[in-house]
């Protein structure tokens, strides 16, 4: 069975690094690239861009660049999105999906809750 | 920036048929968007329904049907049941990035 399993609940406060996983299994990690979506509370979806994990080339929304960062190790079959300060804004749910090329997300994580608060 | 608009809501009763659809703020959506459809139920993960605009992903009911109709994508359920109450999210692909619709909450009642 093909899963992406995330790491779990997180509560920091402001200012505070955070990094958070998407450990893929039952499929050839490298060969699909990994994006990664953000949910606020109470609102819709949002790419926040990808990684490729065979060569770790990333792109970002314009929204997201420069606010986190996305990284993979192949050898722990890993995705990681990851935060140097952490704003009370970025309270949300975070999903990873294996994107299947032009298919888009064929594969979701169970989602990891980030709770940012003083 | 482009924007993808869906419906805020919409309601139907069981049994019904219902088309959801995905539009941009500038221009019409074609294949070469390979539009795609998702359904979110309360405190659940996105599920895949659609992907490539009309292939249905493994396991989705067929009763979940998407196409090109006109200028926007649509999502089309044939005989709503219960168990669609849900948000569903339509999502782009804009060359090297996907924006997804804000998407639209299915009440089935």
């Amino acid at each position: 069975e093909v899963l992406l399993v995330q790491s779990g609940a997180e509560v920091k406060k402001p200012g505070e690094s955070l990094r958070i996983s998407c450990k893929g299994s039952g499929y050839i990690f490298s060969s699909y690239v990994i994006s990664w979506v953000r949910q606020m509370p109470g609102k819709g979806l949002e790419w926040m861009g990808r990684i490729d994990p065979s060569d770790s080339y990333t792109n970002y929304s314009p929204s997201f660049q420069g606010h986190v960062s996305m990284s993979a190790d192949k050898s722990i079959v890993t995705a990681s999105l990851q935060w140097s300060s952490l704003r009370a804004s970025d309270t949300a749910i975070y999903y990873c999906a294996r994107e299947d090329g032009w298919n888009a997300f064929d594969i979701w994580g169970q989602g990891t809750v980030v709770t940012v608060s003083s | 920036q482009t924007v993808v608009t869906q419906e805020p809501s919409f309601s139907v009763s069981p049994g019904e048929t219902v088309t959801l659809t995905c539009a941009l703020s500038s221009g019409s959506v074609s294949t070469a968007y390979f539009p795609s459809w998702y359904q979110q139920s309360p405190g659940q993960a996105p599920r895949t329904l659609i992907y490539n605009t009309n292939s249905r992903s493994s396991g989705v009911p067929d009763r979940f049907s998407g196409s090109i109709l006109g200028s926007q994508a649509a999502l089309t359920i044939t005989g709503a049941q219960a168990d669609d109450d849900s948000v569903y999210y339509c999502v782009l692909y804009m060359g090297r990035s996907w924006v997804f619709g804000g998407g639209t909450k299915l009440t089935v009642l």
